[in-house]
């Protein structure tokens, strides 16, 4: 069973470009989750998805930020315009249920860096 | 809120040497407590999980043991390899409400031969 995939691996743009991450993730799984870790500091919760509808997004940390699941399955998140302090890793993870007891799991991330 | 303190690194040890890497975390409810282990160049793996008090959580000569009375998930080994060197992140997972893992800061882990 494939896990959860993002895409791209890496990433390297200039300040004010866009950029869009990709996340599959494992089949059957309506939760999916984005996260990122930014400069060596803690991972931080970005927001979470039931299937198509946003459930929490309250770590999105401003507007440059869209993130969509259309169809409640494969996700992107975009960032427009990038600034240098969204360089960092981008996380996506996903599980089955809601809870506790279920275990969430996580891609590889997408490195990102806004130069 | 949900809140994890993990110890500060980087640990430096020499092979074979005895690990902790403390981790306290403050919650409402019963959280379900991880460690999660992040190696060069690659993403998260969940290491090991306790999912309610004095529940052991192991894997990999890991262990973890979730202790309520001092709010305390500490990571041990007992010899370590220069294969573990990695970053670690303890995280917990609250059981009111929906799902969303609070990390704690992360621990980088050296092991020297």
């Amino acid at each position: 069973e494939a896990g959860v995939t993002q895409f791209p691996s890496h990433s390297v743009i200039e300040k004010g470009q866009t950029v869009t991450l990709r996340c599959d993730p494992i089949s059957g799984h309506d939760n999916l989750y984005w996260y990122r870790r930014v400069m060596g500091k803690e991972i931080k919760f970005l927001l979470h998805f039931v299937k198509e509808s946003k459930q929490d997004e309250s770590g999105m940390p401003n507007n440059r930020f869209l993130a969509e699941r259309t169809g409640g399955t494969y996700s992107t998140l975009k960032v427009q315009p990038a600034e240098l302090e969204d360089s960092g890793v981008y996380f996506c993870a996903s599980s089955s249920g809601t809870r506790s007891g279920n275990t969430i799991y996580f891609g590889e991330g997408s490195w990102l860096t806004v130069v | 809120g949900d809140s994890v303190t993990q110890m500060e690194g980087p640990v430096t040890l020499s092979e074979e040497a005895f690990l902790t890497i403390n981790c306290t975390y403050t919650a409402t409810g019963y959280p379900s407590l991880f460690w999660y282990v992040q190696y060069p160049g690659e993403g998260l793996q969940l290491l090991l999980k306790a999912t309610k008090a004095d529940d052991k959580g192991s894997n990999k000569g890991f262990e973890a043991t979730y202790r309520k009375e001092t709010t305390s998930f500490h990571l041990e080994k007992g010899s370590v390899q220069v294969s573990d060197s990695a970053v670690y992140f303890c995280a917990l997972l609250n059981s009111g409400g929906y799902q969303k893992v609070t990390f704690g800061t992360g621990t980088k882990l050296q092991v020297i031969p």
